[in-house]
């Protein structure tokens, strides 16, 4: 069965950077689209981007784009988002999740157990 | 970028009672070339990650209910659920995959009467 297992929780510093790490079983990893996205306590969620695991292609959404870097290691079947220049605002719960698949729809199917990134001075 | 607005924010509804949510996008997500609403609907329980309720607006993923339907298209969609249950209580989002950034809706909180 699919499954996307997360890295811990993390305690970072105003303007420190923050690398989050989805390992994915049960499936060809580089067969599916991997999306990152975001929910602030008590929020809605927000999409950060993608990345095809295949080619390593990225699509980021623009409010991000020059912080977040989205990566993956075809070896250990893992992708990674990390998020730079850490604001107390980028406080939240952070998904990795897995579409349905290149020929079937970019809309996601399976999602992490989310780790909670929480910056603070 | 696709801005998806969810109606009502919230919603209390007696058990068995019918339930709609709007979700309206400021643009078409229909494709014209395949026919297909780029749209899903989402449901999150308290502490759990999201789970695809539909996909193309109206297909049903496996194992969901068939007391809720997803219908609708071009830039507006609704979620139906038919007979309210309990476990149904949730926040239900809409998201459009059209075209980047992905967007969802704000969320409509479900909560008993």
């Amino acid at each position: 069965q699919v499954q996307l297992v997360q890295s811990g929780a993390e305690v970072k510093k105003p303007g420190a950077s923050v690398k989050v790490s989805c390992k994915a079983s049960g499936y060809t990893f580089t067969g599916y689209y991997m999306h990152w996205v975001r929910q602030a306590p008590g929020q809605g969620l927000e999409w950060m981007g993608r990345i095809n695991p295949n080619s390593g292609g990225t699509n980021y959404a623009q409010k991000f784009q020059g912080r977040v870097t989205m990566t993956r290691d075809t070896s250990i079947s893992t992708a990674y988002m990390e998020l730079s220049s850490l604001r107390s605002d980028d406080t939240a719960v952070y998904y990795c999740a897995r579409a349905r698949g290149f020929d079937y729809g970019d809309y996601v199917v399976y999602w992490g157990q989310g780790t909670l990134v929480t910056v603070s001075s | 970028d696709i801005v998806m607005t969810q109606s009502p924010d919230s919603l209390a509804v007696s058990l068995g009672e019918r339930t709609t949510i709007n979700c309206k996008s400021s643009q078409s997500v229909l494709f014209s070339s395949n026919n297909k609403n780029y749209l899903a609907w989402y449901q999150q329980k308290p502490g759990q990650p999201p789970k695809l309720l539909f996909y193309w607006a109206s297909a049903r993923e496996s194992g969901v209910p068939d007391r809720f339907s997803g219908s609708g298209s071009g830039t507006d969609f609704t979620l139906t659920i038919s007979s309210l249950q309990a476990e149904d209580l949730a926040v239900y989002y809409c998201q459009q995959y059209y075209s980047f950034p992905y967007t969802f809706g704000q969320g409509t909180k479900l909560e008993i009467k």
